[in-house]
């Protein structure tokens, strides 16, 4: 399968746990962006790598969260002190910058967390 | 700020007909527009990309609109199946680093 991969799929974990997750993207895509999905809502944007370089992050993105893409290949999402509020679904998605500036993005099935 | 809208009740139609979903925007002026569509528990899939300087795009039985003077855009599925029901997604162009900033989504029903 050479999409993109996230793990785990589902974690559920306690209020004040350090949670990490990781996203391998499509192998020849220089850019990877996480986002977050509540129920009802389309995904929200939390922050971008281009190669291994973090070039912009969400202000969604408080001081608990944390990425990194150390070899410009595969990232980690990390969350300390887990909240309630942060039970979602967390999207990767890779992409190469298309011809004329496009930029269709492929998406990961994506990890559900579940904070108790 | 920006801010999307897509039709915020379920779009119930029956096999065979067209299918189509609204997308309108303030705030803003994107270079292109995207289309997704998203399953149930599952990741959002690419469907269609249209530039600013688009007024249509086709793709089999899509078809996707873009009006920047309405600063709307709008999505056809032609001849629908019930295999099309799904939640549809318009996004929006970020800026510099091309993040997506997506509306909340319109559930699509295709009845047999």
């Amino acid at each position: 399968d050479t999409g993109v991969s996230q793990d785990p799929r589902h974690k559920i974990t306690k209020r004040g746990q350090n949670v990490t997750f990781r996203c391998d993207p499509i192998s020849e895509h220089n850019r990877l962006y996480w986002y977050r999905q509540t129920l009802g809502q389309g995904p929200e944007f939390l922050t971008y790598f281009q190669n291994e370089a973090q070039l912009e992050k969400s202000r969604l993105l408080s001081d608990r969260f944390s990425a990194e893409r150390p070899k410009g290949s595969f990232s980690t999402l990390e969350i300390q002190r887990t909240e309630q509020g942060d039970s979602a679904m967390y999207l990767c998605a890779s992409s190469s910058k298309g011809l004329a500036g496009g930029n269709e993005q492929f998406f990961g099935p994506g990890t559900r967390l579940t904070v108790l | 700020s920006q801010k999307i809208e897509q039709n915020s009740e379920a779009l119930n139609i029956q096999e065979g007909k067209t299918a189509t979903l609204t997308c309108n925007y303030t705030n803003y002026s994107p270079a292109y527009l995207q289309w997704y569509r998203q399953d149930p528990g599952r990741g959002p899939v690419f469907l269609l990309l249209i530039r600013e300087n688009e007024k249509e795009k086709r793709k089999e039985r899509l078809k996707v609109t873009f009006d920047t003077t309405l600063k709307q855009s709008l999505f056809h599925i032609t001849a629908s199946q019930p295999a099309d029901s799904a939640t549809y997604l318009c996004a929006l162009d970020g800026g510099a680093t091309n993040k997506l900033i997506f509306g909340t989504g319109t559930l699509l029903a295709v009845q047999p």
